[in-house]
Parts: structure tokens; sequence; C-alpha cells
């Protein structure tokens, strides 16, 4: 079967860094994404690694390592309304069907 | 605001009957995509469609069925309403299904079935 493994808290001290790891078991995959959902919010788009490697958008940088089934989002500068839940998910290349990990819940102390 | 409407925001029913939700996507965005989210899980994948046509389904129970309409916007109709139903309900809209593409969420229908 196909799953994405998030660990399911993380926290971290305001102004510090954080990665959130996400590793996959699936038979192929176009690429991985990540996104961003407050309580009682939608989620929101962060990033998108279709190739190995690093991406980085402001604050947050996504990684991307397909040999090692692995990705992660690294986010810098940690804020208060960083604290929230962050999902990892890819489309399946043989399939299209999309898969999201079950969710990192981030708290950020002061 | 992401541009993508959902109705309703709230719906409340009783075991056994019907209910519809309803997804306008953002002007230009012909891709439509239907999440069901849990307490406590994550986002399941239900079903996507494209201009109009299905283009990839999920684990959506056969008492599930969605449809998109020619002015883009998609309705998910859900039967026979079980305890286990209860959830949010997002839609999520891109350009066009592109891989990369970010997905514009709606901010949910919560059904809550009795």
């Amino acid at each position: 079967g196909q799953s994405l493994e998030q660990p399911s808290e993380v926290t971290a001290v305001e102004g510090a860094i954080v990665q959130i790891n996400c590793t996959y078991q699936t038979s192929g995959f176009y690429g991985l994404s990540w996104y961003q959902q407050h309580d009682g919010g939608a989620p929101t788009f962060l990033s998108y690694n279709g190739l190995d490697g690093l991406e980085e958008t402001g604050r947050f940088s996504s990684f991307l390592s397909r040999s090692d089934s692995y990705g992660y989002l690294l986010l810098q500068e940690l804020q208060m309304k960083d604290s929230a839940s962050y999902f990892c998910a890819v489309r399946g290349s043989r399939d299209d069907k999309i898969i999201f990990g079950k969710g990192t819940r981030l708290h950020i102390l002061p | 605001d992401s541009g993508v409407t959902q109705t309703p925001k709230h719906l409340i029913t009783a075991t056994g009957q019907r209910v519809t939700l309803r997804c306008s996507p953002r002007s230009g965005d012909l891709s439509v995509y239907w999440y069901q989210q849990s307490l406590d899980q994550g986002l399941q994948f239900l079903i996507h469609y494209y201009n109009g046509e299905e283009r990839a389904k999920g684990n959506i129970l056969e008492r599930f069925s969605a449809q998109q309409f020619p002015d883009l916007h998609s309705e998910l109709n859900l039967s026979s309403l079980e305890l286990g139903d209860s959830a949010l309900y997002f839609c999520a809209t891109d350009q066009d299904g592109g891989l990369g593409n970010e997905q514009f969420f709606g901010p949910g229908t919560r059904l809550t079935v009795l």
C-alpha cells in the first residue's frame, strides 16, 4: 500500500528552527507537497518538490530525496503564528490518487 | 480567502439521510478535488474532477458520489448517512490539475450526523 508517515507532534521554541519529516512508502509518485492548516481553518499550500533537492520559500524550505523515500519541511525563525498542523502529500503516478500524511502538529513555546 | 466557496458551512442531519455539498471554484480553475477530514485524521482524498470529467478516485464510499457541472461548480452527494460520516469536507481547486499545482481549499462544510 501507499502511506506517508509523519511525527504526530513537534515542539519548538519561538525564533528557533524546526524540521518536520515525512517518510513514504509508495510505488511511484510525481512529487511531494506540503500544506499548513491552522485550527478551524482550511489547508493552505506551502511548497512542492517535483525533483530531489531543496526548495526555499522565505522562512520555509522543503526537501525531497527519492532514493531515501524521505522528505522534510524546514521552518526557520519560528513565530507563534506558525503553530499549526503540517501535512505532506503525494500524487500517485499510476492512479493520480492523492495521499496525505496524518499531519504533524507544531507547538511553539515563547 | 482562497476564492473557493463551499456551502453550506454547517450541516446537521440524521442517520439514513442524504445531503449535498456544493463547491464553487476560483475563476479560471478547471479542477475540483474533494476531501474528507475526520477528527484527528489527515485529509482523505475522495475524488478529482477536471473540466467536468472524473480524473481520479480515492477511497470514496459507494454511498458517496460527485459531479462537476458545465459551469465548473461541483457537488458531493452523501447518502444513507452513518454516524461515522461526520467530518469536515473540503473541496480544493486548481487551474488545470497539474502535478505541482497549488490547490486552493475552500473553508469546508462541517457535517454532523446524529
